[in-house]
């Protein structure tokens, strides 16, 4: 199982631009790179997959290297409401049957 | 609760009571999983299933039973519970586009005593 290594916290400002690497090392070649975010007393909710390249959608973006050892969440513009813990996760596309989550990125949005 | 019902939201317990967690889904989707989150740690899989009357284990199995009778039904039995089992479970299926986009229900907050 790929394993993954990310920043246990991180602070930023409201309106800056936050990014969170994440490392994965042992990726496979059948493995996606995929973020979830998680609110105090909810579960995870999904943000965003990649392969290879770059993945951009409504709420993020996604940076990956073409050695595909790391990537790098990118969140726009950040609210106080973008405060909770990010987890970097790495799998083949299976419903997550080999996700290993660790503590995650606990991300800290100041005014 | 994206289509993930979770039932109790909170429960607390007596060492070696049994109880069963409910979750439910509203779409017919073969796959569906158990994962319990620790404070301060991130998620483990429990149990998961690839259909009805197909289950399997995760990485923390002991303790725990599940049955898939039907594909809309996931329930988790706590067989005799112990203050280890303390913890949140979040029951779980995919997203419409992608294996990996898990919709995940809103959490049981299970205290054992």
């Amino acid at each position: 199982l790929a394993k993954t290594t990310q920043p246990i916290s991180m602070d930023s400002y409201e309106g800056q631009e936050v990014n969170i690497t994440c490392s994965h090392n042992n990726i496979a070649t059948n493995d996606y790179i995929t973020w979830y975010q998680q609110f105090p007393s909810q579960g995870p909710r999904f943000i965003i997959q990649g392969y290879k390249t770059k993945v951009t959608n409504e709420v993020a973006s996604l940076f990956i290297p073409a050695d595909r050892k790391s990537s790098t969440l990118s969140l726009p513009r950040v609210s106080l409401s973008d405060t909770a813990v990010y987890y970097c996760l790495v799998g083949e596309d299976n419903y997550g049957q080999n996700f290993v989550f660790g503590p995650g990125t606990r991300l800290s949005v100041l005014p | 609760n994206a289509g993930v019902t979770q039932t109790p939201k909170f429960q607390v317990l007596k060492t070696g009571q049994s109880m069963t967690l409910q979750c439910a889904q509203d779409m017919n989707h073969e796959y569906m999983s158990w994962y319990r989150q620790d404070p301060g740690m991130g998620l483990r899989l429990i149990h998961y299933s690839v259909g009805a009357g197909i289950t399997d284990q995760g990485e923390v199995p002991n303790g725990y039973n599940v049955s898939r009778s039907t594909t809309e039904d996931f329930p988790l039995r706590l067989l005799s519970a112990a203050p280890s089992q303390t913890s949140v479970y979040f029951c779980a299926k995919p997203g419409a586009y992608s294996g990996n986009t898990i919709y995940f229900g809103e959490g049981s907050w299970l205290t054992v005593v």
